[in-house]
Formats: C-alpha cells, sequence, structure tokens
C-alpha cells in the first residue's frame, strides 16, 4: 500500500517554462487536494476535486490547472511558471464523507523557478 | 470562516521537558479540530483528531490535546520530549457549508528538542 505518491520529488524550471506535478493515490478515497508550503504561511490550498470528474478552485489558483484524470491521479500544471510559484507543493486525499475527514499527505515536490 | 492561529512560529524545550503547542480555532459550526506532524523532508501525517467526542483527546507518540469550547482552544501537549519530536506541527480545522470538505490550516509550529 503506497499511499500517496507524487513525482518528480525535485524540479528546477526556468521562468515561462511548463510542467505537470503528478499525484496518485492507492486507498480508494473520493477527494483529492493540492497544496503549496511556503515557509510561515502554513498549507495553502491550490485546487481540489471532491470526486471524480469534479475540480475546484482553492485559496491560491492563479497560475495553475488541474486534472482529475480518474479516481486514482489529480496532476497539477503550472503553463507559464513564476519565481512566485517557487514552493513545495503537496497532494493530499481523503475520504470525508464516511465522516473522515483526515487527509493523507505525499511526500512532496519540491519546486525552484528561476 | 473557519481559521486557525498558532501562538509561537517557533518553540524550544530541553529532551524530558513539557512540550505545549498552542492553537485557537474560529468556527461557525461545532468544529473538528486536527493536529498534523511533519518531519523533515516529508509530508504531514495525523497526530490526533477531535471530532466532538471526548474533549482530551490522544494521539500518536504520547501527545494529547483538550478541546475547550469556552476558550476556543485545542492546545497539543506532551508530559517529555523527545529528540525524535522535533518537527514542524500544524492545528487544523474541517470548514464548512461549501467548505465542508476542505481542511483549514495554521502557520505551523515548528519544535526544536534541545539535547
Amino acid at each position: 500500500n503506497a499511499g500517496v505518491t507524487q513525482t518528480p520529488k525535485f524540479q528546477v524550471l526556468k521562468t515561462g517554462q511548463s510542467m505537470t506535478l503528478q499525484c496518485a493515490q492507492d486507498m480508494n478515497h473520493n477527494s483529492m487536494y493540492w497544496y503549496r508550503q511556503d515557509p510561515g504561511m502554513g498549507l495553502r490550498l491550490i485546487y481540489y476535486s471532491a470526486s471524480e470528474g469534479t475540480t475546484d478552485k482553492g485559496e491560491v489558483p492563479n497560475g495553475y490547472n488541474v486534472s482529475r484524470l480518474n479516481k486514482r491521479e489529480f496532476s497539477l500544471r503550472l503553463e507559464s511558471a513564476a519565481p512566485s510559484q517557487t514552493s513545495v507543493y503537496f497532494c493530499a486525499s481523503s475520504q470525508y464523507r464516511t465522516g473522515n475527514h483526515e487527509q493523507f499527505f505525499g511526500p512532496g515536490t519540491r519546486l525552484t523557478v528561476l | 470562516a473557519q481559521s486557525v492561529t498558532q501562538l509561537g512560529s517557533h518553540v524550544s524545550v530541553s529532551e524530558g521537558a513539557l512540550v505545549l503547542l498552542r492553537c485557537n480555532y474560529s468556527s461557525s459550526v461545532p468544529p473538528y479540530l486536527f493536529w498534523y506532524v511533519q518531519y523533515p523532508n516529508q509530508g504531514l501525517q495525523l497526530l490526533l483528531k477531535y471530532t466532538s467526542a471526548a474533549t482530551l483527546v490522544k494521539g500518536i507518540n504520547g501527545f494529547e490535546a483538550e478541546f475547550k469550547k469556552s476558550e476556543t482552544s485545542f492546545h497539543l501537549t506532551k508530559p517529555s520530549a523527545h529528540m525524535s519530536d522535533a518537527a514542524e506541527y500544524f492545528c487544523a480545522v474541517r470548514g464548512s457549508g461549501t467548505s465542508y470538505d476542505k481542511v483549514i490550516f495554521g502557520p505551523g509550529t515548528s519544535l526544536s528538542v534541545i539535547p
């Protein structure tokens, strides 16, 4: 049972380049989330998906797009990277419909935009 | 809207001393509250959660937290700090209404344990 996996673990981009962060979970969870973590700011929600086929904006969606490819996979795309997007990105999943709101996190992707 | 504040962005304790990390919340509905821990270069993992049952909640690694409605607090404690407790700790509250399926995180408290 791998839980939540993310690829890549590290990435360096130049301003204007694009990339996709991949996330997959094997816990059969309905909900999936993308966060960014910056020093002193905790985790901020970028996008989330309550179920397969649905996505919604979170607190800081500008500059990002997402795709809920199927129940397992939820990807985050940066179309034109900016230095302000330098951050650590975490994917998470949960099964809140059962009343359990615990979120399970992946190991993170450290992204640097030069 | 739900929100969380954590007093002290950094806390240092001696090994064997009491750990106290403070969390206050704001919620328009009965809250679900969480403490997560993040070890260096890892993702977050759940320490404990309060879901309107017992007000004193026990978690993993000897941590516990007490829900106090009158103080809107959910402070995290551990009687005796261990070196392995050095990590970042996040308090969080479940969203409400259209944000029911989301969790709002506090800014985090970094715990250092001095030998």
